[in-house]
């Protein structure tokens, strides 16, 4: 079975602190790996993909297939990153994401 | 701008209750997807659509339908509501580009079935 596992539901850090956010996987064949941010009264919005390998708002992650694992990594944390983020691989006949449970990200000031 | 909208933000229902729920994109994308977001859980998939009249369930189906008769709307129907229904409710569509299928969300909606 297809499984996400994001295991800090909860993960407080102080302004100007590196923050990571966890992400295992497990997965038949090669999925496509995304992170997903949901800001205070704001929608659900992507963040960033894995294929771009591109830093979105300073956010890197890097995908390690060997640990099947695809955390998400910022060097200095700022008070406007407190959000829920997701990270959800995707594949099926229509890409179709599986979340994981989220992390609730709270950066102080 | 892609633009996704749901027609409730927020909707009570009694036990038993038929309910329907309304997305609508404006950018033309062939896949629509539902999804019920819950503290702790995330989001789980409910059902989604590849293409008109087409649809697939997803990982939690049951006690709902879908119907999608035009490429912009998808619907999502609880037949006889209940209170473990009780949800905030997202919309999504998406491309079926290879490279290029992000996932774009409406507002969502939130349900209490009472």
């Amino acid at each position: 079975a297809q499984r996400v596992t994001q295991p800090e539901k909860l993960l407080s850090v102080f302004k100007g602190a590196p923050v990571e956010l966890k992400c295992n996987y497990s997965y038949s064949g090669s999925p496509e790996l995304f992170w997903y941010v949901q800001y205070s009264r704001q929608r659900l919005q992507l963040l960033l993909r894995h294929i771009s390998r591109e830093s979105i708002k300073g956010f890197t992650a890097d995908l390690n297939k060997g640990e099947t694992s695809f955390h998400l990594k910022k060097p200095f944390a700022q008070e406007e990153d407190s959000a829920m983020y997701y990270c959800a691989p995707s594949s099926g006949s229509a890409r179709q994401l599986t979340f994981g449970s989220g992390t609730q990200l709270t950066v102080l000031p | 701008d892609v633009k996704v909208t749901q027609s409730s933000r927020y909707l009570v229902k009694r036990t038993g209750e038929k309910v329907f729920l309304e997305c609508v994109q404006d950018m033309d994308h062939e896949n629509m997807f539902w999804y019920r977001q819950d503290p702790g859980l995330g989001l789980r998939l409910i059902y989604f659509s590849y293409d008109v009249k087409m649809k697939e369930k997803g990982d939690i189906p049951e006690g709902y339908s879908v119907s999608r008769e035009k490429k912009e709307r998808f619907s999502l129907i609880l037949e006889s509501a209940s209170t473990n229904q009780t949800s905030m409710y997202l919309c999504a569509s998406s491309w079926s580009i290879s490279g290029n299928n992000e996932q774009f969300f409406g507002p969502g909606t939130r349900l209490t079935v009472l």
